[in-house]
């Protein structure tokens, strides 16, 4: 199956820092990558999703200003945490969608990122 | 509206089954379901299609009620290896899938 790759696979940073998490779709391209956070005993909740050449689409009740999404090329998005406090710590994972394959729309996701924040 | 699975949790002993249910409040076009490990990501399982195509797994299988708005994953024979955090995963509109509420199994000797 086609492969996805984050980094870095986890951070530690001091409450108001920036933080950048890359997201690559190593042997596809991706015009849409997707961009999830889960707390500990939670279930992924989508952020936003990040598209080719445009801007972001932001998922109700997240701070586009906050989680800045950058999708410059067809394998690359990176998500920044701008500004991060210690709430934001959680497990950020993208996803991307081998739109080569077929119409069953099978999301492969990175191995994820793990933020603390102190 | 995120679909509800159950139960939240299982425990199963080695070769047992389990069937592990996913309610939507929307209708139904395609059903993911993806397995996770603690501190991994999800790893895809299935994708079940309306009018009842099926990609996935040769050791689980999964039904689609596309009336009831339902989906259950069936775990037969169950192995060690199957233990984890099982999602289900409604898609919805510009590709966007909304996960469901999870279902922790345990899977002991």
């Amino acid at each position: 199956g086609a492969v996805v790759s984050q980094h870095p696979s986890w951070v530690i940073c001091k409450s108001g820092t920036s933080v950048k998490i890359e997201c690559r779709s190593l042997d596809f391209q991706a015009t849409t990558m997707f961009w999830y956070r889960q707390f500990p005993k939670q279930s992924l909740m989508l952020m936003a999703t990040s598209n080719e050449g445009s801007k972001a689409t932001y998922e109700q009740g997240v701070e586009k200003d906050k989680f800045l999404i950058n999708h410059a090329s067809l394998t690359l998005s990176t998500l920044t945490v701008t500004s991060a406090h210690p709430e934001d710590s959680s497990f950020y994972i993208c996803s991307a969608r081998d739109e080569q394959a077929g119409g069953y729309n099978e999301q492969f996701f990175g191995p994820g990122t793990r933020l603390t924040v102190l | 509206q995120q679909p509800v699975q159950s139960p939240q949790a299982v425990i199963l002993r080695e070769g047992e089954d389990a069937v592990i249910n996913c309610s939507s409040s929307k209708a139904l076009y395609s059903v993911h379901w993806y397995r996770q490990k603690h501190g991994e990501a999800p790893v895809f399982l299935m994708i079940l299609l309306k009018g009842g195509e099926q990609k996935g797994h040769d050791k689980i299988s999964a039904s689609f009620n596309e009336k009831k708005q339902q989906s259950s994953l069936y775990l037969t024979a169950s192995q060690l290896s199957y233990s984890g955090t099982y999602f289900c995963g409604i898609l919805g509109g510009y590709q966007k899938v909304t996960f469901g509420t999870g279902t922790k199994l345990q899977v002991i000797p």
